[in-house]
């Protein structure tokens, strides 16, 4: 079945500095993927859809020049927290569509990343 | 008014008890519902989809929509310690659309 693959499943980082996560289709090729946040006991919140070759778009609230997506090819999404501060410390998870048919709409999570920024 | 609402629990329940989670949501346009199961610093894993009103059985899993009431609902049989996890509900208005998803049950089998 399709697989998406997501590292660093953890992470700690000083404030301030730039956090790149990637995420990647290893059997399938994922026009789409989508970026979401999850904070402890709660959803995940949407914050971005990614589309290869053009910009993300990103939800109302979520700041694009704080968190980067590139999704430069059909395998490989990348989210970079940039200046990290304590308050970026959360769940990340990302999505690919594109890999599956029928049953899951080709919807796919990561394993998410766990970023704890101090 | 959240689009989709799902109960947080935590829910408890011992071994084998059968499992009722549910969700209700706002958007008559919502043609296709999800339950994903995710389990603790893990990435969500699709259990069941439904499109439309009906039932789907699988395993021990079965889904219910009713779209009438607005209102769905995913039954655990022969509940299992391993089935200890949240369980988030999605839905969307066409296949490949962006998921809405619910808040999440914390479910808890105790053995």
């Amino acid at each position: 079945g399709a697989v998406v693959s997501q590292h660093p499943s953890r992470v700690i980082c000083k404030s301030g500095t730039s956090v790149k996560i990637e995420c990647r289709s290893l059997d399938f090729q994922a026009t789409t993927m989508f970026w979401y946040r999850q904070f402890p006991k709660k959803s995940l919140m949407l914050m971005a859809t990614s589309n290869e070759g053009s910009k993300a778009t990103y939800e109302q609230g979520v700041e694009k020049d704080k968190f980067l997506i590139n999704h430069a090819s059909l395998t490989l999404s990348t989210l970079t927290v940039t200046s990290a501060h304590p308050e970026d410390s959360s769940f990340y998870i990302c999505s690919a569509r594109g890999g599956g048919q029928g049953v899951n709409y080709g919807y796919t999570f990561g394993s998410g990343t766990r970023l704890t920024v101090v | 008014q959240k689009e989709v609402e799902q109960d947080p629990g935590p829910l408890s329940v011992p071994e084998g008890a059968i499992v009722s989670l549910n969700c209700t949501y706002s958007n008559s346009a919502f043609q296709y519902f999800m339950w994903y199961r995710q389990y603790s610093r893990k990435g969500p894993e699709l259990l069941m989809y439904t499109y439309s009103s009906g039932n789907k059985e699988d395993g021990r899993f079965t889904a219910q929509v009713d779209k009438s009431s607005k209102y769905i609902s995913l039954f655990i049989r022969d509940s299992q310690p391993s089935d200890s996890a949240t369980y988030l509900c999605a839905m969307s208005a066409g296949a490949g659309n962006m998921l809405t998803f619910g808040g999440g049950t914390r479910l808890m089998v105790k053995p």
